[in-house]
């Protein structure tokens, strides 16, 4: 089945705690991307990667990394991590780029304490 | 640079009633425009798509959007609300580039 699969679903940390959530897509596509989601702003763009060993940053990078060493994962990095990161996460990907059908994953609820 | 504008954080119609959700945009280029649709708890999935073909565009369950040029607009609409479309819509535009910008979201309530 085709999907987009993020790890861990929730995830509760406390301030400074470095942690990593994983995105791993089965589709072979190019490019994939980050957003995270809060109430009232729609979703915003982390960073995203036009293909293997090619990202760049979106509207929101501060305080966050991104990885792309194999073209079917993008892990999101959270060096050090601070309150106002609580948020929803996703996960994306798509054929070539955004200007295609995008394939979100379930989501990561992340709570930093 | 895009931008997307909803208007109406929260719409509510009876089941059977016609939806109807706002979507204006800006774009510098020909743009492409996207309703996505979210469910309880879960990501977010393709509506529907413009991409210059036809101005309007024809989705899944039942949905459709018209592309209106002068007005720039993109609003989205169903002839007769079901319960199970209760959920969150979200316009995104993209346009050269590697960016596309989701709107606010629009929560839909249906009631009975």
């Amino acid at each position: 089945e085709a999907q987009v699969t993020q790890n861990p679903r929730y995830l509760i940390t406390v301030t400074g705690k470095k942690l990593t959530v994983t995105c791993s897509q089965n589709m072979n596509h190019e490019y994939m991307s980050w957003y995270r989601q809060d109430p009232g702003l729609g979703l915003r763009q982390i960073y995203y990667s036009m293909n293997v060993e090619v990202t760049d940053k979106g509207d929101v990078p501060e305080g966050y990394k991104v990885s792309r060493k194999e073209k079917r994962n993008f892990p999101l990095i959270l060096e050090s991590p601070s309150p106002n990161q609580t948020s929803l996460y996703f996960c994306a990907s798509s054929e070539r780029g955004p200007n295609e059908k995008l394939f979100f994953g379930s989501g990561t609820q992340l709570s930093v304490l | 640079a895009q931008s997307v504008t909803q208007l109406g954080s929260h719409v509510s119609v009876s089941e059977g009633a016609l939806v109807l959700l706002r979507c204006n945009y800006s774009s510098s280029v020909p743009p492409y425009l996207f309703w996505y649709v979210q469910y309880p708890n879960q990501g977010l999935q393709l509506l529907l798509k413009y991409t210059s073909a036809a101005t309007l565009v024809k989705g899944i369950n039942g949905f459709e959007a018209e592309f209106k040029k002068s007005e720039t607009s993109f609003h989205l609409t169903k002839p007769s609300a079901h319960m199970s479309d209760a959920a969150e819509y979200f316009c995104a535009v993209s346009g050269y580039g590697n960016k596309l910008v989701f709107g606010a979201g629009t929560i839909l309530r249906v009631k009975s």
